[in-house]
């Protein structure tokens, strides 16, 4: 089945402690992202990455790191969690279409909660 | 500045009545528009884009979507609304086409009423 999973599906820690969201796609797309939704906010981009080993800031990055070092996978790493982060995140991938807009598929989400 | 503006938090439609949800935008050149729906505790799911050509785009689950150039909106309608349309949808836009970056709005949450 052609999906985008992201790991865990909810998660709660503490301020200061690293952690990882994975995102893993099937489907070999080239594009992929990383947004959060925050209420009253929609989506908001975080980083995107076009290709393997290209990434590069959406508008709000600051507190985040990702890396692209294979084509399926696209984590997301919080160095140093903080209460503002607490968020819904969502992992999103495309093929790559000259031309014409990419159609997104999202991942299932990650809640997490920073306290 | 860039961005996507959806005015209304809520929309509520009775059931078999038309809908719109509206949308605007603000992006240089020409706008690559996208149309997605959130169901409760799920992914966002794809439901249509504008590239170019005709101004009226159909996509999924009966919903069409107008672009408007001159007024820089695309906004979203259905003909007979539904129960099940009830989700939060929201509208994007690509920034450019040399890069994967999207500004969305902030959502509309449909109520369809029986």
């Amino acid at each position: 089945e052609a999906q985008v999973t992201q790991n865990p599906r909810y998660l709660i820690t503490v301020t200061g402690k690293k952690l990882t969201v994975t995102c893993s796609q099937n489907m070999n797309h080239e594009y992929m992202s990383w947004y959060r939704q925050d209420p009253g906010l929609g989506l908001r981009q975080i980083y995107y990455s076009m290709n393997v080993e290209v990434t590069d800031k959406g508008d709000v990055p600051e507190g985040y790191k990702v890396s692209r070092k294979e084509k399926r996978n696209f984590p997301l790493i919080l160095e140093s969690p903080s209460p503002n982060q607490t968020s819904l995140y969502f992992c999103a991938s495309s093929w790559k279409v000259q031309g014409v807009g990419e159609t997104q598929y999202f991942g299932p989400g990650t809640r997490l909660l920073v306290l | 500045a860039q961005s996507v503006a959806q005015p209304e938090d809520q929309v509520n439609v009775a059931e078999g009545n038309p809908l719109t949800v509206k949308c605007t935008y603000s992006v240089s050149g020409n706008p690559y528009l996208f149309w997605y729906v959130q169901y409760p505790n799920r992914g966002l799911q794809f439901l249509l884009k504008y590239i170019t050509g005709d101004n009226l785009v159909k996509g999924s689950y009966g919903f069409e979507a107008e672009f408007n150039k001159s007024q820089t909106s695309f906004h979203l309608k259905k003909p007979s609304a539904l129960v099940s349309d009830s989700a939060l949808y929201f509208c994007a836009v690509r920034v450019s086409s040399g890069t994967y970056k999207y500004i969305f709005g902030t959502g509309t949450r449909l109520k369809v009423l029986a």
